[in-house]
């Protein structure tokens, strides 16, 4: 099984930072990877699918890069509607595994 | 463009079984592949299974092989999970989520609003 780790597992920042969450694959997935948001209480949502592209709804302060094993979720600049916990996963192969969150906090 | 709605939860004494529905509106069912994700209190996402359009292929994560059961029935537009053996580390948020598929896009694009399993004595 690919292992999903991300990186940190807490952050706190404050309205209008710049914040970059990285997940790192045990082996390679391509660009087969997504990026999820779950708010409290809350069903996640998809917001990065392959990578880099933005699902459709979702504001652009969000982006993704990265391929191969090493990936990015970067908000550009945060809001406090992004208080949440960030969730990476990757689709290159069964079983579709997840990372283990990032809890977002809002200083 | 797309809405899940899981039932069927509930709390189960150990050893007990539950199925779990998703019913799904606003898309043409037939056409996606689905799955189950869990979540422990507190806990991160564990995907559990999925199914092809068509239901001729399943694929169980390890940890419920053997006990755990995915289906869906095209004609009712609703996909399941027959949960059997529960054991008290079963107990999460149950959801469904239909998956896209495209090139270069494997993703869960719609998910249900989860249903809570206990299991407990």
């Amino acid at each position: 099984d690919i292992q999903m780790t991300q990186s940190p597992s807490s952050l706190s920042a404050s309205v209008g930072d710049r914040v970059t969450i990285t997940c790192r694959a045990s082996q390679s997935v391509t660009n087969y990877l997504n990026w999820y948001q779950q708010k409290p209480g809350q069903a996640p949502k998809l917001l990065i699918y392959a990578a880099s592209s933005l699902e459709s709804g979702v504001p652009s302060r969000f982006s993704g890069s990265g391929s191969g094993t090493d990936f990015t979720l970067t908000i550009s600049s945060l809001q406090p509607d992004d208080l949440a916990t960030y969730f990476c996963q990757q689709s290159f192969s069964t079983p579709r595994t997840f990372g283990q969150g990032t809890k977002l906090e809002i200083k | 463009e797309g809405h899940l709605v899981e039932s069927g939860g509930g709390m189960v004494q150990p050893g007990g079984s539950l199925r779990l529905s998703c019913a799904a509106s606003g898309f043409s069912f037939s056409t996606y592949e689905m799955n189950w994700v869990r979540q422990a209190p507190g806990k991160g996402l564990e995907w559990l299974s999925y199914i092809s359009n068509s239901g001729n292929t399943v694929k169980e994560a390890a940890a419920v092989r053997g006990r755990f059961t995915i289906s869906r029935d095209n004609d009712r537009n609703s996909l399941y999970l027959e949960m059997n053996s529960l054991r008290v580390d079963d107990t999460a948020i149950y959801y469904c989520a239909r998956e896209r598929r495209d090139y270069g896009d494997y993703s869960f694009d719609v998910w249900g609003q989860g249903i809570l399993v206990t299991v407990s004595s």
